[in-house]
């Protein structure tokens, strides 16, 4: 069975200072994808990575950078000098099983960032 | 451009009344979705459309109808809806590969969502 674990429920941070963001995930797919999405208060999911499994190069956009190992089956999210607009919900998900394009979710991390 | 636009943003029935959500997307995807998100959860998959064919109907209950008119269109009747079916409805569209595992490829995109009370 495939499972996504995002055992941060909730974060505070200051602004400004580094966040990360957990996600462990279970599969028995050699073949796999996991995706991140940010869900602002207004409801919409916002695609911010996708990375396949044979990809474990990390990632850097901007401020977001994403640490995926294998060996752990971990995919962190690291989010550098925080801002208030940061302030949301991350999903971390995973498709693979049954090729029918199905997100398998983690319960989502809420993370609140202060001025 | 990756948008995906939902109608009405919110929504308020009784448990007789008849209603519809829609939702449309302009990127030329031919798969959609339908999800529920309740507050503090994540969302759960309900309907999956390929090229305008129910492919996927995560035993949903009757009293949501799925509807996928046209490639870019994919609306949700809604019908003697109970309260514990308020929630944020999502929808969301991707690319249609079909070939060796790769449907687990593809980028949803979702809108906005219809925040659904129901009385």
């Amino acid at each position: 069975a495939q499972k996504v674990t995002q055992a941060q429920t909730e974060i505070s941070v200051v602004e400004k200072e580094d966040v990360t963001l957990d996600c462990v995930y279970e599969t028995r797919d050699t073949t796999y994808y996991l995706f991140w999405y940010k869900q602002p208060p207004s409801g919409e999911l916002v695609f911010l990575i996708r990375r396949n499994s044979f990809d474990e190069q990390n990632e850097i956009s901007g401020r977001y950078s994403w640490n995926f190992q294998k060996s752990t089956s971990s995919f962190n999210f690291t989010i550098t000098a925080s801002q208030v607009v940061d302030s949301a919900v991350y999903f971390c998900a995973l498709t693979g099983s049954g090729n029918t394009g199905k997100l398998i979710f983690g319960q989502g991390t809420t993370l609140q960032v202060k001025p | 451009d990756t948008e995906v636009t939902q109608t009405p943003k919110h929504l308020v029935m009784g448990m007789t009344n008849k209603k519809s959500l829609k939702c449309e997307q302009h990127m030329g995807h031919r798969a959609m979705y339908w999800y529920k998100q309740k507050a503090k959860k994540p969302p759960e998959l309900m309907f999956v459309y390929s090229y305008e064919k129910l492919s996927i109907n995560e035993s949903v209950p009757s009293r949501f109808s799925p509807e996928c008119p046209n490639s870019s269109l994919l609306n949700l009747h809604l019908h003697a809806l109970q309260p514990e079916d308020s929630a944020l409805y999502l929808c969301a569209s991707s690319q249609e590969r079909t070939s060796g595992g790769a449907k687990a490829k593809n980028i949803q995109y979702f809108g906005a969502g219809t925040r659904l009370s129901v009385l």
